[in-house]
């Protein structure tokens, strides 16, 4: 059973930066792309970004181009955004998930909250 | 962008009826297109892919259908565990891969 954990939400005032990280288990992590999804307060969802297997692809929202940064360790089964210049819109519930484009597992999800 | 338009925002019925929630594509999308279940407090779950894969584990009461621009979700015979949020979301042209606005299944 695939397994995924995310972490390092918190609350952070605008401009600042935040790292979420999340954990897999129950898969060959390097085989799979994986992304991350967002969804604001009340919202629904909207893609983040996109790696795949081998960090060779990485693809963005065109809201977070340029500000956030996908990565991933694949000897640690561990998929990272670096988020920069943070802005109260980015506020949302992450979640991490397998895959490109058809997004078989999910994360609980990590909250952000950018506010001063 | 492919903009996905899911109707009707809310839908209110009893458990036992039958659920039809519909999601229409800005562009042909032929059958690049999933659905997602989501439960206050939880992650989204996906129920369909490809317009009509049922995904592994999900009841048998959840069907999938269309193709371009228009596209089912059927749920048969409603169990009170499915009274919840549903997205359709579509992997035809991305990134970004989109998704609509949701459907809300409610209590009547």
């Amino acid at each position: 059973e695939v397994r995924l954990w995310e972490s390092g939400g918190g609350v952070v005032q605008p401009g600042g930066s935040l790292r979420l990280s999340c954990a897999a288990s129950g898969l060959t992590f390097s085989d799979d792309a994986m992304s991350w999804v967002r969804q604001s307060p009340g919202e629904g969802l909207e893609w983040v970004s996109s790696l795949s297997g081998n960090s060779g692809h990485a693809y963005y929202a065109d809201s977070v181009k340029g500000r956030f940064t996908i990565s991933r360790d694949n000897s640690k089964n561990t998929l990272y955004l670096q988020m920069s210049s943070l802005r109260a819109e980015d506020t949302a519930i992450y979640y991490c998930a397998k895959d490109y484009d058809i997004l078989t597992s999910w994360g609980p999800g990590t909250l952000v909250t950018v506010s001063s | 962008e492919i903009v996905l338009t899911q109707s009707p925002a809310t839908l209110s019925l009893s458990p036992g009826e039958r659920a039809t929630l519909s999601c229409r594509a800005s562009q042909n999308i032929n059958f690049f297109l999933a659905w997602y279940q989501q439960k206050p407090g939880q992650a989204p779950r996906l129920l369909v892919f490809d317009a009509s894969n049922t995904a592994s584990g999900v009841p048998g009461r959840f069907s999938g259908s269309g193709s371009g621009t228009e596209f089912t979700l059927t749920i048969s015979n409603l169990e009170p565990e499915d009274f919840a949020l549903y997205y359709c979301q579509q992997r035809a042209d991305w990134p970004p891969i989109t998704f609509g606005n949701g459907t809300r299944l409610e209590i009547k």
